[in-house]
C-alpha cells in the first residue's frame, strides 16, 4: 500500500514569490491534514479536510495561504508571496475520520527555504 | 487552549543505558488520547506508540509508556538504548471522542545514542 505522497521535496524561493505543494493521501482516507514544522520544532496544525471540506483552517495565515481538496483526494496549499518567516518543512497527514485508533500517516515533507 | 510539554530539548546517552523522556499535557478534553512520533533525520514523524487508557503500560519496539491522568503525563522509557533509537521524539495529544480533529505536537526532544 502506498503512503503519503508529497511533491515537491525541496523549494528555495525568494520572499515574495509564490509556491504549491502536493499531497497525495493514503487511498481511502478521507481526513487530510497539513502541518507546518519550522526547524527545529514540532509539527503545528494549519488545515485539515474531511473529503472535500474545509473542518478547521483556523491556524492558517489566510492572507498568504491557501488550501485546497477538490475532489476529497489529493491537495494543493498554496502560500502567495512567501516570507522568511515561512521557512519551514510542510508537512502532509492522512487518516480515516471517526477511526478509533486515530493514527495520522505522515508524507515525507516539503523543504521550504524563503531566501 | 491544549499544549504539550517535554521538558528535555536534548538527551545524550552511551548506548545500552535506560532513557526516558519527559511528557505532560494541558487539556480540556475528558478523553485525552495521547502519542508518542518518532522522527530520524531527514523522515517523516511515524507513529512509535499511542494510548488513552489510564494507568495502563503500552509498549512497542522497546519502548513503553504509561498515561497517568492524575499527574497529566505520557512518560517515554526504554531499558536499553541503542544507536538506532537516535531520532527526534514528539509527544502528542488528541481528543478521543473528536478522533478526527488533528494532534497537538510538543517541541519534541532530540535522543543522540553513543557508543
Amino acid at each position: 500500500e502506498a503512503g503519503v505522497t508529497q511533491s515537491p521535496r525541496y523549494a528555495v524561493l525568494q520572499e515574495g514569490q509564490a509556491v504549491s505543494f502536493w499531497c497525495d493521501p493514503i487511498s481511502g482516507h478521507d481526513t487530510l491534514y497539513w502541518y507546518q514544522q519550522p526547524r527545529d520544532q514540532g509539527p503545528q496544525l494549519l488545515v485539515y479536510f474531511r473529503d472535500e471540506a474545509v473542518i478547521d483552517n483556523s491556524q492558517l495565515p489566510s492572507d498568504r495561504f491557501s488550501a485546497v481538496r477538490p475532489k476529497g483526494t489529493n491537495s494543493t496549499l498554496k502560500i502567495q508571496s512567501a516570507k522568511q518567516g515561512d521557512t519551514a518543512t510542510y508537512l502532509c497527514a492522512s487518516s480515516l475520520w471517526g477511526a478509533s485508533q486515530n493514527t495520522l500517516y505522515f508524507g515525507a515533507g516539503t523543504r521550504l527555504s524563503v531566501l | 487552549g491544549d499544549s504539550v510539554t517535554q521538558t528535555e530539548g536534548l538527551v545524550t546517552l552511551t548506548e545500552g543505558l535506560p532513557v526516558m523522556l519527559n511528557c505532560t499535557y494541558q487539556t480540556i478534553y475528558s478523553n485525552p488520547f495521547l502519542f508518542w512520533y518518532v522522527q530520524h533525520l531527514n523522515e517523516s514523524p511515524r507513529l512509535l506508540l499511542k494510548s488513552f487508557t489510564d494507568n495502563k503500560r503500552t509498549e512497542h519496539q522497546g519502548f513503553h509508556a504509561t498515561l497517568h491522568k492524575s499527574s497529566s503525563s505520557f512518560h517515554l522509557q526504554k531499558s536499553s538504548a541503542q544507536l538506532s533509537d537516535s531520532a527526534l521524539y514528539y509527544c502528542a495529544l488528541s481528543d478521543r471522542n473528536n478522533y478526527a480533529q488533528g494532534l497537538t505536537f510538543g517541541l519534541g526532544t532530540r535522543v543522540s545514542v553513543f557508543p
